[in-house]
């Protein structure tokens, strides 16, 4: 079975400082898209970054940035400036090569606190 | 924005019961998802579709059937309510293979 393993499942943080989720998965695609989701705890999940595999530069936005290792099967998430608004469970998430490319197989998710 | 809704955010049925989940998403979107999330378990998916009338098995179908009669509403359908399926139930939808955009989720009891 293919798997997406996240093996922090809580984390804190105090504001402002940067934290790393960690997310590690199996696949022998060679062209797909990693997602992080977050879910705060009004339980809406949304999207919070996209990493192209082909593309060699790591995803940013804002104070999200992911690293990307390719070789490692690596996706782990850095939050910097962390704020309170940042708490939630997040997920990493990744297309399964035995379904659908239109599927997302999901980690178990990190619990995120951050401390004031 | 994308926009996808929910019927309920929450839900209590009794055993036996058939429930029916409805989801509804704004933005023209082929494939339509319903997963479902356990604490410690992330999201486990049931099944999804692709296409009005078509429909696909995730991981956990045992339990539940979907119809898609609407290119923009996926339902999902508790044939006979158990208590173990007693869970959050999250409906999603994309394009291609972009990312899935979710609804809020209906917090379903089963007693």
């Amino acid at each position: 079975a293919q798997t997406v393993t996240q093996s922090q499942p809580e984390m804190s943080v105090q504001e402002a400082e940067t934290v790393t989720l960690s997310c590690t998965y199996d696949t022998s695609e060679s062209d797909y898209y990693l997602f992080w989701y977050k879910q705060p705890p009004s339980r809406q999940m949304i999207l919070v970054i996209r990493q192209e595999a082909y593309k060699q530069q790591n995803a940013t936005e804002n104070r999200f940035s992911v690293n990307f290792q390719k070789a490692a099967k690596s996706f782990s998430l850095k939050i910097s400036d962390s704020q309170l608004g940042d708490a939630a469970m997040y997920f990493c998430a990744y297309p399964p090569v035995s379904g659908s490319a239109r599927q997302l197989t999901f980690g178990s998710g990190t619990q995120l606190t951050v401390l004031p | 924005d994308v926009k996808v809704t929910q019927s309920s955010r929450y839900l209590v049925k009794r055993t036996g019961e058939k429930v029916f989940l409805e989801c509804v998403q704004d933005m023209d979107h082929e494939n339509m998802f319903w997963y479902r999330q356990d604490p410690g378990l992330g999201l486990r998916l049931i099944y999804f579709s692709y296409d009005v009338k078509m429909k696909e098995k995730g991981d956990i179908p045992e339990g539940y059937s979907v119809s898609r009669e609407k290119k923009e509403r996926f339902s999902l359908i508790l044939e006979s309510a158990s208590t173990n399926q007693t869970s959050m139930y999250l409906c999603a939808s994309s394009s291609g293979k972009n990312e899935q955009f979710f609804g809020p989720g209906t917090r379903l009891t089963v007693l």
